[in-house]
């Protein structure tokens, strides 16, 4: 079993606020780390698959860094808006199977 | 493209029934899994397939079995359902296990044992 850990397990930002979030993984064995963005009532979207270290993606206002290394990924939203309100997951995948945190639950207060 | 289907959308079912959650994909993925998430808690994989009749265990496979007879679908079968099954269920699939796109989610099932 591996441990993928999520910070913070909630944030609220005021629209217009940059935030930031981190997915923490066991650096050994690493093969790739997801990103989803799952809203309420909804099944779980793909962001980003990052394999390689120093890998750096992004989708318009969000972007994701990852570190294989030290074993963290940093979820980035610039300019958060009301829509962006939802649960952000990351997995991480050890050759075997993926492994998910338990999210990050961002609203964005209008 | 109707992507990963899910049925039914919610259940409840008694203590020692059993049922069986269905999931279809139409985009010829060879991958596919099932999850749980029980409250506080990440995404389980309870079972998952390579391809068709092939099937391996999960992370929390028991109390559960899972058949893979064509591409397209994936039934998660419930056998003597217990309180510890209530919970939502996700079923995914992939091209391959690491690829470009990640995971294609259903909209889950929310089954309630009681």
């Amino acid at each position: 079993i591996l441990n993928v850990e999520q910070s913070p397990q909630s944030l609220h930002v005021q629209e217009g606020d940059s935030t930031n979030f981190t997915c923490s993984f066991p650096s050994s064995n690493f093969y790739a780390l997801h990103w989803y963005r799952w809203e309420t009532a909804k099944s779980p979207e793909a962001l980003f698959v990052m394999t390689l270290n120093g890998d750096e993606k992004k989708k318009g206002r969000i972007s994701a860094t990852l570190n294989t290394k030290e074993g963290y990924s940093y979820l980035y939203i610039k300019g958060s808006q009301p829509e962006d309100s939802a649960t952000y997951l990351c997995a991480s995948h050890t050759g075997n199977q993926f492994y998910f945190g338990t999210g990050t639950s961002l609203t964005v207060i209008p | 493209n109707a992507g990963v289907t899910q049925t039914p959308k919610f259940r409840i079912l008694k203590i020692g029934q059993s049922m069986t959650l269905q999931c279809t994909q139409d985009m010829n993925h060879n991958y596919m899994y099932w999850y749980r998430q029980d409250p506080g808690m990440g995404l389980k994989l309870i079972y998952y397939s390579v391809g068709a009749g092939i099937t391996d265990k999960g992370e929390v496979p028991n109390g559960y079995n899972v058949s893979r007879s064509t591409t397209e679908d994936f039934p998660l079968r419930l056998e003597l359902a217990a309180p510890s099954q209530t919970s939502v269920y996700f079923c995914a699939s992939s091209i391959i296990q690491i690829d470009n796109y990640g995971y294609t989610f259903g909209s889950g099932t929310r089954l309630t044992v009681v």
